[in-house]
């Protein structure tokens, strides 16, 4: 079965500091998408960035970018230059065509100290 | 403007009770979903649907059913809801399941 492990269940960074959130996850599948979702305080869940297992090359969307290493499954995201609207709840999600599921980790709250 | 409709948003309710909580999506989406979120759990899959009339277990499905009669609704009904199914429950929709997925707003279910 396909499993999702986020083990920092809290992080902090300082404004402007870069921080790294860790998410590993186990399948069998060769084809599957990787995701990062983020929760503010208004509970609104938002897409960050998603990853194709495909493509060796790391996705990037501004500020975020992932560090995906397919061969150790693993799957976490860099927040450059952290913001204070960058405090919320970070999920990691896995998908596969073969099953179609949809699989959150526990998620890591991020605080942002100014 | 593209959203993912929920209702209520807030609805406690007693043992047993049937309830329904409403799914609408206006993006023509062919995947819809229904998670629960718990703290320490994060979101768990209750019942996912490929297509009209096609719905499949997620990982959660034990005392929740969901229909899929029309494109773009799709309820999650509790028959005999019980306390332990208190939680921040989300319906979410995306072209297909590899695609990013739009997510409601949240329903937030007591029971009592």
């Amino acid at each position: 079965a396909q499993t999702v492990t986020q083990s920092q269940p809290e992080m902090s960074v300082q404004e402007a500091e870069t921080v790294t959130l860790s998410c590993t996850y186990d399948t069998s599948e060769s084809d599957y998408y990787l995701f990062w979702y983020k929760q503010p305080p208004s509970r609104q869940m938002i897409l960050v960035i998603r990853q194709e297992a495909y493509k060796q090359q790391n996705a990037t969307e501004n500020r975020f970018s992932v560090n995906f290493q397919k061969a150790a499954k693993s799957f976490s995201l860099k927040i450059s230059d952290s913001q204070l609207g960058d405090a919320a709840m970070y999920f990691c999600a896995y998908s596969t065509s073969g099953t179609y599921k949809y699989i959150f980790g526990t998620g890591t709250r991020l605080k942002v100290l100014a | 403007e593209a959203q993912v409709t929920q209702n209520p948003r807030y609805l406690i309710t007693v043992t047993g009770k049937k309830l329904t909580v409403t799914c609408s999506q206006n993006m023509n989406h062919e995947y819809m979903s229904w998670y629960r979120q718990d703290p320490g759990l994060g979101l768990r899959q209750i019942y996912y649907s490929m297509n009209v009339e096609v719905t499949d277990k997620g990982d959660v499905p034990e005392g929740y059913k969901v229909s899929r009669k029309e494109k773009r609704n799709f309820p999650l009904i509790l028959e005999s809801p019980s306390p332990n199914q208190t939680s921040l429950y989300f319906c979410a929709s995306s072209l297909w399941p590899d695609n990013e997925q739009f997510f409601g707003p949240g329903t937030r279910l007591t029971v009592l």
